[in-house]
């Protein structure tokens, strides 16, 4: 499944550091999405895109920095990062963000803080 | 709040039925899904339930109950390959996501 592709695979960076990941999705759909996963927690949403305007900041901190070009594009900017932002970093797109869409993911990029 | 409840970790056999519960209090339901999530992959969609009852797709089934706020994933005919973590996410009335922790399935020879 190619539906929704994410990179880098894994991302290990220091504090002071500057990078970007990069989902891109192929299927169609209008709205795209940001989580976060860390261990065995569930899921939180981080951001929403619905045809490129931001419909969702779920009082993420500042220090992430989302941008959605167009529908098939979604970054997610990081700088000045914490240990405790480590995690897996999914991306999601679905059809529609207003309606009970099914959301499909990419693989995700393990992200290590140091 | 909004919380959804499902077990940590479940163990079964090769060739046996597991059932994986998950119940939710949230604001509102539009739909409940299950997902699947092998170690370093993707959640990848299984189900979705809005009415009350069950739905069965091949060895996978689903099963939703409104009034008790409650739902079931049942894995028949197990094998190695459904090792993974099963993920219960609630539609809110917002239509956002509200995920539990997932269940972590082990499947033993």
């Amino acid at each position: 499944e190619t539906g929704v592709t994410q990179t880098p695979r894994h991302l290990v960076m220091g504090m002071t550091n500057k990078k970007s990941l990069k989902c891109e999705q192929h299927l169609g759909h209008n709205a795209m999405y940001w989580y976060k996963q860390s261990a065995k927690k569930p899921l939180e949403l981080m951001f929403v895109y619905s045809l490129e305007e931001r419909v969702e900041n779920n009082s993420v901190p500042s220090r992430f920095s989302p941008e959605c070009p167009n529908s098939s594009h979604l970054f997610l900017h990081l700088h000045t990062l914490q240990p405790e932002d480590s995690a897996l970093y999914l991306c999601a797109s679905s059809l529609t963000s207003g309606g009970a869409d099914t959301q499909y993911f990419g693989p995700g990029t393990r992200l290590t803080v140091l | 709040g909004q919380n959804i409840d499902q077990p940590t970790e479940m163990t079964a056999t090769e060739g046996a039925i597991v059932q994986i519960n998950c119940t939710y209090q949230t604001s509102g339901f539009n739909g409940l899904f299950w997902y699947q999530q092998h170690a370093g992959e993707a959640p990848t969609f299984l189900s979705y339930n809005v009415l009350d009852g069950l739905e069965e797709k091949g060895r996978f089934s689903s099963f939703l109950s409104r009034s008790k706020g409650y739902s079931y994933l049942l894995l028949k005919e197990l094998q190695m390959k459904d090792s993974a973590s099963y993920l219960c996410a609630v539609m809110d009335s917002n239509y956002q996501l509200i995920w539990g922790a997932g269940t972590k399935l082990i499947i033993k020879p």
